[in-house]
């Protein structure tokens, strides 16, 4: 298995770009979510799926958006990049409940 | 406002030392509590992690004390090695909404 795979390891954008980050999991998982790491605020809870079709938001949604067509995979989507979205994001998955396995990150910078 | 606060922020033991770290939270909502662990340039990964109906658990070096009326718990690592340096990380989670502490950087000189 290969777990919680992300692409890009790292990709830079200028303000107002779009792109989307991607993850899959080959757990058969029914939970999965996107977290964003910054220095000094450990990892913030951006959106997460409780399975296929049914998405909803955490603690800091604003500026992303997803959706869950399959079990496997759960893209992130910025719409319009801003330098405040420079960040490290890690996407998970797990059970409906317990051990959340981590993805490798994907490092965004925002010019 | 942020909904799991952990101290230290940094931590320097010496090898074979006890390292503490805690957290505290404030939604009595909470009904999982896991402790991760992050190396640099890698994602976090579970350590151990407790439910609200025991007070401690063990796992080899690792033990979650848990306190539910003060709304605490922290991590001791026993026997801390060089290769315990890492930042960890708590969380408390309720229905799949994960709140993560801020991280405590470990580093255990030898």
């Amino acid at each position: 298995n290969a777990g919680v795979t992300q692409t890009p390891k790292f990709q830079v954008l200028k303000t107002g770009q779009s792109m989307t980050l991607q993850c899959a999991q080959d757990m058969n998982h029914e939970y999965m979510s996107w977290y964003r790491q910054d220095p000094g605020m450990g990892l913030r809870l951006i959106h997460y799926s409780v399975g296929a079709g049914i998405t909803d938001q955490g603690e800091v949604p604003n500026g992303y958006n997803v959706s869950r067509s399959t079990t496997e995979d759960f893209p992130l989507r910025l719409l319009s990049a801003a330098p405040s979205q420079t960040s490290v994001y890690f996407c998970a998955s797990s059970y409906r409940t317990g051990e959340q396995f981590f993805g490798p990150g994907t490092r965004l910078t925002v010019l | 406002q942020q909904q799991v606060k952990q101290s230290p922020q940094s931590l320097i033991v010496q090898k074979g030392g006890i390292s503490i770290i805690n957290c505290a939270y404030e939604n009595t909502a909470f009904d999982y509590f896991p402790w991760y662990q992050q190396f640099p340039g890698k994602g976090p990964a579970l350590l151990i992690a407790i439910r609200p109906d025991v007070s401690e658990k063990k796992e080899g070096r690792f033990t979650i004390s848990f306190n539910k009326s003060a709304k605490q718990f922290s991590l001791h690592i026993m026997d801390s090695q060089p290769g315990d340096s890492a930042t960890y990380f708590c969380a408390a989670s309720h229905n799949n909404d994960m709140r993560f502490g801020a991280g405590t950087r470990l580093t255990v000189k030898p």
